[in-house]
Order: structure tokens, then C-alpha cells, then sequence
């Protein structure tokens, strides 16, 4: 059984550039997370998506937007990228929305670096 | 805004030692709380978790001790092996939404 895939692993943009990110979850995940993760602040929330809606956001700006497609494959854009962005972003399926049933499956993230 | 603490921020170990991280919430709200495991160049993986009915959950060497009336919840390794050396994470939140320790670099010398 596939895990959660994200692309690119690695990634160098510069600033004010825009970068889009996907991740395609388990074959029968149909919620998607997204993740900011840091060394100073940890795992940051971004956003969920289920059945192509957004269902929870975090506390970024509006320069991080996502989707979901049809098959559950979701992307991540984020806009006039800041040095502060410079982040490994972490994408988490689960069966369901509710992650207390069965936490989440978490991709290997995609490694951001802003110059 | 709720934030999760962690600690220690790091632990070495020695192997089949006992590792005990330590994690506080502030929202009596919560009901939900994992543990996940991060290896290097990996995503974190969910270990075990808990809800605020039970003060103790054990499986295999991981064992999560909850107390409610402090808001804190601890996770203990028992037999700490090399193969546990990774970062852990304590999560508090409900079923659609956790907030996140800083994490603990755990490290169990052979």
C-alpha cells in the first residue's frame, strides 16, 4: 500500500517567487492536511481539506492557499515567498476527518528553501 | 493563543534506559492526545495515543500516563533501544484539529 507522496522532496525559490507543492494521500484518504514545519516553531497547521473542501485553517497569511482535486490529491501554493517561509512542509492524509479515529499518515514533506 | 509544552527539548539515554518526555496543554477542551515518532527525512508517525477517560495506556515499550487534573500527559519508552533515537512530538486537540509540542530529540546511546 502506497504512503502519502509529496513533490518535490527539495526545493530552492527565490524571493517573491511562488511555488506550488502537491501531495497525493493514501488511495482511500479523502482528508488532507497541511503542515508548516520549523525548527523554532514547530509543526504549524495550515490547512484541511476534505472531499475538495476546506474545512479548517490555520493562522497563516492569505499567500498560503490550497485545493483539493477529485482524488483526493491536494496542492499547496504559496505566493511572494518571504526568507520565513524557508520551511519543510509536512502533508497528512487521513481515512477521515475525525483524526482521532486514525491519526494521521504523514508524507516525507517537501523541503522549501527561500533565498 | 494554546500552546503545548514540551520537555525535555532533548534526551540522551542509555540503551534499556527509560526515556520519559513530559507534555502540558492549557485548553480543558481537549480530548485527544497523540504521540508521534519523526525519524531524519521522514514524516512524523503516529505511536500511541490517548483520550482523558484512561490515566494509562501501554503498547509494548510506549506508555502514556495522562493526568487530567494537572493537564499534563507524559510519554515513557521503556528498554530504550538505538532504533528509538528520533524526535517526538506531543499533540492536544480533538478530533479535527491539534496543537503541537516543539518536539524532543531523543537519543539512546548502545
Amino acid at each position: 500500500k502506497a504512503g502519502v507522496t509529496q513533490t518535490p522532496r527539495y526545493l530552492i525559490k527565490t524571493r517573491g517567487q511562488q511555488v506550488t507543492l502537491s501531495c497525493s494521500p493514501i488511495s482511500g484518504h479523502r482528508s488532507v492536511s497541511w503542515y508548516q514545519q520549523t525548527p523554532g516553531q514547530g509543526l504549524q497547521f495550515l490547512f484541511e481539506y476534505f472531499s475538495e473542501t476546506q474545512r479548517n485553517k490555520g493562522n497563516f497569511p492569505g499567500r498560503f492557499s490550497g485545493r483539493q482535486f477529485s482524488n483526493s490529491r491536494s496542492e499547496m501554493n504559496v505566493s511572494t515567498l518571504e526568507l520565513g517561509d524557508s520551511a519543510l512542509y509536512l502533508c497528512a492524509s487521513s481515512l477521515v476527518s475525525d483524526i482521532s479515529t486514525y491519526g494521521y499518515t504523514f508524507g516525507s514533506g517537501t523541503r522549501l528553501t527561500v533565498v | 493563543q494554546q500552546q503545548v509544552k514540551q520537555s525535555p527539548q532533548s534526551l540522551i539515554v542509555q540503551k534499556g534506559g527509560i526515556s520519559i518526555i513530559n507534555c502540558a496543554y492549557e485548553n480543558t477542551a481537549f480530548d485527544y492526545f497523540p504521540w508521534y515518532q519523526q525519524f531524519p527525512g521522514k514524516g512524523p508517525a503516529l505511536l500511541i495515543a490517548i483520550r482523558p477517560d484512561v490515566s494509562e495506556k501501554k503498547e509494548g515499550r510506549f506508555t502514556i500516563s495522562f493526568n487530567k487534573s494537572a493537564k499534563q500527559f507524559s510519554l515513557h519508552i521503556m528498554d530504550s533501544q538505538p532504533g528509538d533515537s528520533a524526535t517526538y512530538f506531543c499533540g492536544a486537540g480533538n478530533n479535527r484539529k491539534l496543537i503541537w509540542g516543539l518536539g524532543t530529540s531523543l537519543a539512546v546511546n548502545p
